[in-house]
């Protein structure tokens, strides 16, 4: 395992259309978060995973995003209907049980809706 | 709500200086990390304090966990180029997740 993986790293879309990110985090990995950050702010939680199980997911997450972990391994960010708001990065993180060992950040996927 | 502000949100300073970001709470965190991230990359986890008063040094950079464990700040000795990037705090409140500041925009010119 290298680390993080993040697909695509740039997404440019039609409002409107829907897109689908991928994450693959580090095997040992058993806690997986999605978080989005705009210019010049820090990452926003989004949702997370603990295996298979999403057990928190943020009031920023209208019923437009879904996010899913089959198998506890890799993991899905899906948007429906793409608003002009949803531009922005979209981190994939994982972490060992125990948020004292830190996240590893993916690169991200930069999305741009048009 | 957690809230971390982080001061200042931009600096720009010439190489060899020194400088201090902050991250400040209302809230107690049972640990505070700092991350650096570089344009189009994600963030890189630079080091964790857990205990209140803690110090810890990486190479030129200084962490310190305040007394109450409500802030923490980050001293960057003889800045170098290489420093440049945005700095972030993350707070653990025992909610199973990271809390971010804003990030600090730190520019080093040569």
């Amino acid at each position: 395992d290298t680390g993080v993986s993040q697909d695509p790293r740039h997404k440019i879309t039609k409002r409107g259309q829907n897109v689908t990110f991928r994450c693959d985090p580090i095997s040992e990995h058993n806690r997986l978060y999605w978080y989005r950050q705009t210019l010049g702010q820090g990452p926003e939680f989004l949702t997370y995973f603990q295996n298979e199980a999403q057990l928190e997911k943020s009031r920023l997450l209208s019923d437009r995003f879904s996010a899913e972990r089959p198998k506890g391994s890799f993991s899905t960010l899906e948007i429906q209907r793409t608003e002009q708001g949803d531009s922005a990065m979209y981190l994939c993180a994982g972490n060992k049980q125990g948020l004292h060992y830190g996240y590893t950040f993916g690169s991200g996927t930069r999305l741009t809706v048009v | 709500t957690q809230l971390l502000e982080q001061s200042p949100q931009f600096l720009s300073i010439q190489e060899g200086e020194n400088l201090t970001v902050y991250c400040n709470s209302s809230s107690v965190f049972s640990s505070l990390q700092w991350y650096r991230q570089e344009p189009g990359e994600g963030p890189v986890l630079l080091v964790t304090v857990v205990t209140g008063g803690e110090v810890k040094k990486l190479k030129r950079l200084t962490f310190q966990f305040g007394d109450a464990r409500k802030d923490s700040s980050l001293h960057i000795t003889a800045a170098q180029p290489g420093d440049t990037g945005l700095y972030l705090c993350a707070g653990d409140s025992g909610a199973q997740k990271l809390v971010f500041g804003q990030g600090t925009r730190l520019t080093i010119n040569p």
